[in-house]
């Protein structure tokens, strides 16, 4: 079974700064997405990145980055200066891949990070 | 348009009532889920739903009945709730399987 652990249960950064948050997971699958997903207070869950783990290139989005190492099933998130509508909590979610390169479509999410961004 | 729309957003329910969640989206997505989130809790899975139909059901109790009329709609019919199934249900939308899911913003629901 895949596990997704997110060690910071709370962080907070002052605005303009950069923050990272950890992700770890346990797989024995070879192929599988990683995604963040940011829920602000509002709840609804947004997309943030996706990573595919075939590619060796770290996905970005404008401010946000990830540092993936498949090895060491690391997957981190960076934000770049941080903005006050980055205040959210985050998660981290893992999604095994078929064989034939499909999904069964299931999202494992870890228990999540709460961000704060002071002004 | 990238949204996907749940109704009603609030929703209050006595345990011997039957109601129904609805989830809509119009991107042409071809899989859609249900989850539910209890409070400081990551969303758990319950349904999804591939080519309208259904392909994963997390050993979802019967009070919970998903319906997929057509390929933008999603339906969760609820009846014969208990208290501790009070959370919020969020519904989302992915081109297929495998890509990216887009969660609609959720019905948070309470039953007395």
């Amino acid at each position: 079974a895949q596990t997704v652990t997110q060690s910071q249960p709370e962080m907070s950064v002052q605005e303009a700064e950069t923050v990272t948050l950890s992700c770890t997971y346990d797989t024995s699958e070879n192929n599988y997405y990683l995604f963040w997903y940011k829920q602000p207070p509002s709840r609804q869950m947004i997309l943030v990145i996706r990573q595919e783990a075939y590619k060796q290139q770290n996905a970005t989005e404008n401010r946000f980055s990830v540092n993936f190492q498949k090895a060491a099933k690391s997957f981190s998130l960076k934000i770049s200066d941080s903005q006050l509508g980055d205040t959210a909590m985050y998660f981290c979610a893992f999604m095994k891949q078929l064989n034939y390169g499909g999904s069964q479509g299931n999202l494992i999410f870890g228990k999540g990070t709460k961000l704060s961004v002071k002004p | 348009d990238t949204e996907v729309t749940q109704t009603p957003k609030h929703l209050v329910m006595g345990m011997t009532n039957k109601k129904s969640l609805k989830c809509e989206q119009h991107m042409g997505h071809r899989a859609m889920y249900w989850y539910k989130q209890k409070a400081k809790k990551p969303p758990e899975l319950m349904f999804v739903y591939s080519y309208e139909k259904l392909s994963i059901n997390e050993s979802v109790p019967s009070r919970f009945s998903p319906e997929c009329p057509n390929s933008s709609l999603l339906n969760l019919h609820l009846h014969a709730l208990q208290p501790e199934d009070s959370a919020l249900y969020l519904c989302a939308s992915s081109q297929a399987v495998f890509y990216e899911q887009y969660f609609g913003p959720g019905t948070r629901l309470t039953v007395t």
